[in-house]
């Protein structure tokens, strides 16, 4: 199986900042990654797909950007609906996998 | 508007079995791999299972006692869960895997 390793585990920021959380595979996914946002009690929302791949919908200050085994979601100006968690999620093989989450806290 | 709906969860012994559906709008479901994922409380996200036109896969952790299917007539996704464990306890997901869209979830309790 693949695994997926998101760093850092927790980060503490402040409105404004840009933030960049990474995503590691243990073998090459090409671009077949894909970035969900989770509030508490809600269901995953996607972000990035492709890696690189803007949801429709998700606003701009948001990017993603990696190829093969390294992967980065990049917050360009953070606002406070932005604190939550995010995971990293490959598709390239079955099974498919999650990072372990980054979750992005208030400083 | 697309949109999917879990239902079946509930509290169950260890053991015992639950049948989980996944009512899907706005959509034909059986032109998507559709995917089943679970989070235990205060855990992680985790892949379970795919039907999508190359077959069906699914996680180790439920190979063997999980089973995905749908009923196209309904439009509707199902996980068949048997041999259920405590620490099968999570909110299971239905998703899209075309268009990533995610139902609310629905909670499962595996407890004597």
């Amino acid at each position: 199986d693949i695994q997926m390793t998101q760093s850092p585990s927790t980060l503490s920021a402040s409105v404004g900042d840009r933030v960049t959380i990474t995503c590691r595979a243990s073998q090459s996914i090409s671009d077949s990654l894909a970035w969900y946002q989770q509030k508490p009690g809600k269901a995953p929302k996607v972000l990035m797909y492709k890696a690189s791949s803007l949801q429709s919908g998700v606003p701009s200050r948001f990017s993603g950007s990696g190829s093969g085994t390294e992967f980065t979601l990049t917050i360009s100006s953070l606002q406070p609906e932005d604190f939550a968690t995010y995971y990293c999620q490959q598709y390239n093989n079955y099974p498919y996998t999650f990072g372990q989450g980054t979750k992005l806290e208030i400083k | 508007q697309v949109q999917l709906v879990e239902s079946g969860g509930g509290v169950v012994q260890p053991g015992r079995s639950l049948r989980l559906s996944c009512a899907a709008s706005g959509f034909i479901l059986r032109n998507y791999g559709m995917h089943w994922v679970r989070q235990a409380p205060g855990k992680g996200l985790e892949w379970l299972t795919v039907i999508s036109p190359d077959g069906t896969h699914y996680a180790d952790s439920v190979k063997g006692r999980f089973t995905i299917s749908r009923d196209n007539s309904k439009n509707t996704l199902y996980l068949q869960m048997n041999s259920l464990r405590p620490e099968d306890t999570a909110v299971y997901y239905c998703a899209n895997g075309g268009n990533w869209s995610w139902g609310r979830g629905t909670t499962v309790t595996v407890s004597s």
